[in-house]
């Protein structure tokens, strides 16, 4: 079946510093969208893409299609401590599967 | 306040029992999808529905069952708890079928614990 890799699984970060974290799938996808999950909360949508090679920013955060629509990235600047949380990142294959494949997330810690 | 409600936010029971989880979708939203969501895990999809009609099936236990009304409220179902079952369930919603074409918006939870 469609499986969708997300890395890191942690992230130790000082305040400040940026943040990259990626998804890769085993197959083409068409829609890749970044979601984060504070404790205690459901997923809240951050960035869609919706086009191969699309790079589209949320303030600090910036998110890219990647041309072989295998792989998309997020990209967060400057973090601060509301940054913590969990990033998913989702997609929807090119095939009739309807489904939305989710990674198992990216959990971002902030070093006092 | 995301427009998708979830109720109970926590419920705690025993193994054996039965629940059932309510969700409200985002007015105008067609289609209700419910995660189950362990402790420190990923979200693993386990049913949707849209406009009242079963439209895809993930990994849903036979003991699970949902269902959604003519009002598009949808509710799951969990009859004979085990341990394992403790879990956020998160019900999320979309205006179309397809769920890539449309992005879904999520409740806030129900934290089940079973005893």
């Amino acid at each position: 079946g469609q499986q969708l890799n997300q890395s890191p699984q942690s992230m130790f970060i000082q305040e400040g510093e940026d943040v990259s974290m990626n998804c890769t799938s085993s197959s083409i996808f068409n829609t890749w969208l970044w979601y984060k999950q504070e404790p205690g909360e459901g997923p809240v949508l951050l960035i869609a893409l919706y086009k191969a090679g699309e790079l589209t920013s949320n303030g600090r955060l910036t998110a890219q299609f990647g041309i072989t629509r295998k792989d998309s990235f997020l990209n967060i600047s400057a973090s601060i401590p509301s940054d913590v949380g969990i990033y998913f990142c989702a997609g929807r294959a090119g095939d009739s599967n309807y489904q939305l494949i989710w990674g198992a997330g990216t959990k971002l810690i902030i070093k006092p | 306040d995301s427009g998708v409600t979830q109720t109970p936010k926590h419920l705690i029971t025993a193994t054996g029992q039965r629940v059932t989880l309510r969700c409200s979708p985002r007015s105008g939203d067609l289609s209700v999808y419910w995660y189950q969501q362990s402790l420190d895990q990923g979200l693993q999809f386990l049913i949707q529905y849209y406009n009242g009609e079963e439209r895809a099936k993930g990994n849903i236990l036979e003991r699970f069952s949902a269902q959604q009304f003519p009002d598009l409220h949808s509710e799951l179902n969990l009859s004979s708890l085990e341990l394992g079952d403790s879990a956020l369930y998160f019900c999320a919603s979309s205006s179309r079928v397809v769920s890539g074409a449309n992005v879904l918006t999520f409740g806030a939870g129900s934290r089940l614990t079973v005893l």
